[in-house]
């Protein structure tokens, strides 16, 4: 089967990093996904990361380790607008047909 | 930019009456997805569909559910019979391929309420 475990929840202010962790197990790689979700929105792609090493997306970036079945996102100059909850999700079955998310990191930015 | 719409944003219904959640994914796209979200919890995935059939599907998508293309833009989830537990935010999400690199398009969701 296919699970994901991140942190329930994290807090920073304004203005700090923050990473949020990833581990996962999975048959059929294809992959790390992270998602954002506002409370009452939809899930919004973020990055994505099928290879080592890390990946920027202006003040996002996410990092894979494959080896280790572990990614995180590193969210940078946070920003009050990021208060919301973010997924880590694989690709997974075969030929990668569902993608299996994580319960989620709720992240709380403090002024 | 092209989006993911569905329809209705919010239906109530009553225990054991039939619902049909309807979705129009992003035209150049070929696959095609279900999710539910039950308040505070995690993104579930219910049912894949690709090519007029389905692909893949979760063990939470059983007898009561069924899905459909029935013309050449909408995609619907029909719940044959349902219960309180169904009560949730179901997403309907598509994407151009089945690769990482192809990201899932989230509408903006249906609020299922079941009393």
């Amino acid at each position: 089967g296919q699970s994901l475990e991140q942190p329930s929840e994290v807090t920073a202010v304004e203005g700090a990093i923050v990473q949020i962790n990833c581990t996962y197990q999975t048959s059929g790689f294809y992959g790390l996904s992270w998602y954002q979700q506002h409370d009452g929105g939809a899930p919004t792609f973020l990055s994505y990361n099928a290879l080592d090493g890390l990946e920027e997306t202006g003040r996002f970036s996410s990092f894979l380790s494959r080896s280790d079945s572990y990614g995180y996102l590193l969210l940078q100059e946070l920003q009050m607008k990021d208060s919301a909850s973010y997924f880590c999700a694989v690709r997974a079955g075969t030929g990668g047909f569902k993608t299996i998310f994580g319960a989620g990191t709720r992240l709380f930015v403090k002024a | 930019e092209p989006e993911v719409t569905q329809t209705p944003s919010h239906q109530v219904t009553q225990m054991g009456q039939e619902v049909i959640l309807r979705c129009v994914p992003i035209s150049n796209h070929l696959y095609f997805y279900w999710y539910r979200q039950i308040l505070g919890q995690k993104v579930e995935f219910l049912v894949s569909f690709y090519n007029n059939e389905i692909s893949e599907k979760s063990e939470i998508f059983d007898d009561q559910f069924s899905v459909e293309r029935p013309d050449g833009s909408n995609f619907t989830l029909k719940i044959r019979s349902t219960k309180l537990e169904d009560s949730a935010m179901y997403f309907c999400a598509s994407s151009e391929k089945t690769g990482g690199n192809s990201p899932l398009h989230f509408g903006n969701g249906t609020r299922l309420t079941v009393t």
